[in-house]
């Protein structure tokens, strides 16, 4: 089936300090992944994509990158900022985007 | 800027009523979902649809919730009778259905509902 994993929080981190939050998936066929980030009283965003191996996807200074190899998507960003502090998701989506499959997200909150 | 917009945005009712929730897709978009979102359970799942047609309604509890799409331009999720443990941010979000770099879901912003 198809499932994803990501690491339990809350992340508490300083401002300036580099970010990891890990991301394993399981899939059925060649799915793509996702980012989504989630601001208090917001829905959620989608923050970055990558839709086959090898691919990295980035945005607003985030990045992660498909590794197949690994089954895994974990977002990195090598400087957060207050403005970072928000609920991350990560996800999986099947070939045809029929359906999305979501983690249970990590809260990071970064401190000044 | 196209946007999944949902109606109310709050809604605070008494156990045992009946609740609507409605939300407009993005204009093109084929597919539309809706999630609800608690502190215990995190995000699940509800229902899914797809040029219309329910897909997968597995994740509703089928004695109260319900879940339609009239037209392309309207969703609506429907709970009835409703109780405290429904509780929650109930998200629509719209996708594209389509697959590689146009993959893609669009939240709308939500729909906090309390039931007392």
């Amino acid at each position: 089936g198809n499932s994803v994993t990501q690491m339990e929080g809350p992340v508490t981190l300083s401002e300036e300090a580099f970010l990891t939050i890990n991301c394993t998936y399981t899939a059925t066929g060649y799915p793509s992944l996702f980012w989504y980030v989630q601001y208090p009283g917001e829905g959620l965003q989608l923050l970055l994509k990558a839709t086959k191996a090898d691919d990295k996807g980035s945005n607003k200074g985030f990045e992660a990158t498909y590794r197949k190899e690994t089954t895994s998507f974990h977002l990195e960003k090598g400087s957060v900022q207050v403005s970072d502090s928000a609920v991350y998701f990560c996800a999986l989506s099947t070939y045809t985007g029929n359906q999305f499959y979501f983690g249970t997200g990590t809260s990071l909150t970064v401190i000044p | 800027d196209a946007r999944v917009t949902q109606t109310p945005r709050h809604k605070v009712t008494e156990m045992g009523q009946e609740v609507t929730m409605r939300c407009q897709p993005i204009l093109g978009h084929n597919t539309v979902f809706w999630y609800r979102q608690t502190m215990m359970q995190g995000l699940e799942l509800l229902a899914y649809f797809r040029n219309r047609a329910p897909l997968d309604d597995s994740g509703m509890p089928k004695d109260r919730f319900s879940a339609e799409m009239p037209d392309a331009t309207l969703a609506t999720l429907k709970i009835q009778p409703s109780e405290p443990r429904d509780s929650a941010v109930y998200f629509c979000a719209s996708g594209p259905g389509a697959s590689g770099a146009y993959n893609e879901q669009f939240f709308g912003p939500g729909t906090r509902l309390t039931v007392l």
